[in-house]
């Protein structure tokens, strides 16, 4: 089935620095992929979409200059969270499609980011 | 997009089957009712998607109403391991992404 892997699974960076998170589609290419932000017990919020080779596409309320995404590739896009705060502490997790409306969405394993 | 509501939380006995509800009244022709279930400090997992018709798979049942304005998730006999907030969503034809509702928790009981 399809797989899609993200990197790290757990960081922890001091306020004022940046950090990177991977996403990668391992038996698909994805020109799409999505961004999402989990707090603690609360849903899932979609941050952004990834397009492959151009620019990504921002929720409401989602700083763009804060949470760079690059999708240079059809098979990796980043995050990356940038003069991070502990307010932007929370657990993020990255989805892709193999597909069209027929298919199901693979979800990465979400990296939780803590920033102290 | 259309909404979907689901019960806060639900339990159930361990080997015992479970119906889990999803109403989605303003539903469109167009879109598909997908299922994914999230376990604690992990990505959410694929379980499910259909459009008209029932529709089963090695994880569940989905039981899609005639009208289409309610479906439901079926787990034949549910394990500890099914413990999970399990998530009931529409997603259209023209739209490339998912929207989360909260869900409902399901509490398997050995």
């Amino acid at each position: 089935g399809a797989v899609v892997s993200q990197h790290p699974s757990r960081v922890i960076c001091k306020s004022g620095t940046s950090v990177k998170i991977e996403c990668r589609s391992l038996d698909f290419q994805a020109t799409t992929m999505f961004w999402y932000r989990q707090f603690p017990k609360q849903s899932l919020m979609l941050m952004a979409t990834s397009n492959e080779g151009s620019k990504a596409t921002y929720e409401q309320g989602v700083e763009k200059d804060k949470f760079l995404i690059n999708h240079a590739s059809l098979t990796l896009s980043t995050l990356t969270v940038t003069s991070a705060h502990p307010e932007d502490s929370s657990f993020y997790i990255c989805s892709a499609s193999p597909g069209s409306t027929n298919y199901g969405y693979t979800f990465g394993s979400g990296t939780r980011l803590t920033v102290v | 997009d259309a909404k979907t509501t689901q019960p806060n939380s639900m339990e159930s006995n361990e080997e015992e089957p479970v119906h889990l509800p999803c109403n989605h009244s303003t539903i469109s022709g167009t879109d598909y009712i997908h299922w994914y279930r999230q376990l604690p400090s992990q990505g959410p997992e694929y379980v499910i998607h259909g459009l008209t018709s029932n529709v089963n798979n090695r994880m569940a049942s989905l039981a899609i109403a005639e009208d289409r304005k309610s479906s439901t998730l079926i787990l034949h006999r549910a394990t500890l391991r099914d413990a999970a907030v399990y998530y009931c969503i529409l997603r259209s034809g023209s739209a490339r992404q998912l929207t989360f509702g909260s869900g409902t928790q399901l509490t398997v009981l050995p």
